[in-house]
């Protein structure tokens, strides 16, 4: 596609249930990034993958939350047991190996009730 | 660590008024300096960057030096317009990371008629 994509782009669940975010990057972008935007947060890192391997874990907020990358390609950003405090829009970005540019997609709004 | 300070909002013009929004940085390494920008109900979007000290970032009227003596990378606009109303994040990323950005809070704009 033409740009990042983000699927669902709205979720509301209810607390304790799990749900998966997917992030679809622009073809030939082999680094691809996970960002969660909440009010009282800013904007935070959560992950990022070079190719389908994850260098950097560290800004994953608890072990409720993991990610995966296959093909080189497609993200999922995994949440288990929903909390409320998950609630945020969460951002996918891509950028070319070694590149300090990254595009973002339009985010997945996130609401766990 | 790295981190990104910038003026906090609301800022408030009136059309064709100067705009300066403040940012400061800390890095250990030599960081790309970043602004991006975000309109109500889009997605972040890329507005200019800078690889290098003393490099001057500019698009769409918008302008930033790189200046590493002060650690800084301040936003300017000569004459803002309605439309330039949107929330300003500054930036950095680190080669040495990952290339993963990390966010200052956001400068929400507001330029009035």
């Amino acid at each position: 596609g033409a740009g990042v994509s983000q699927s669902p782009s709205n979720k509301v669940t209810e607390k304790g249930k799990d749900v998966e975010l997917r992030c679809d990057p622009i073809s030939g972008h082999t680094a691809l990034y996970w960002y969660r935007q909440s009010l009282g947060q800013g904007l935070e890192f959560l992950i990022y993958f070079q190719g389908n391997s994850a260098p950097d874990k560290s800004g994953l907020p608890s072990d409720r939350f993991s990610a995966e990358r296959t093909g080189g390609s497609v993200s999922t950003l995994t949440i288990q047991r929903t909390q409320q405090e998950d609630s945020a829009v969460y951002l996918c970005a891509g950028g070319t190996s070694g590149g300090d540019t990254q595009y973002f997609g339009p985010g997945t709004r996130l609401t766990v009730l | 660590g790295n981190s990104v300070t910038q003026m906090e909002g609301p800022v408030t013009l009136s059309e064709e008024a100067f705009l300066t929004i403040n940012c400061t940085y800390t890095a250990t390494g030599y960081p790309s300096l970043f602004w991006y920008v975000q309109y109500p109900g889009e997605g972040l979007q890329l507005l200019l960057k800078a690889t290098k000290a003393d490099d001057k970032g500019s698009n769409k009227g918008f302008e930033a030096t790189y200046r590493k003596e002060t650690t800084s990378f301040h936003l300017e606009k000569g004459s803002v317009q309605v439309s330039d109303s949107a929330v300003y994040f500054c930036a950095l990323s680190d080669w040495n990371a990952g290339n993963m950005l990390t966010f200052g809070g956001g400068t929400r704009l507001m330029v009035k008629p």
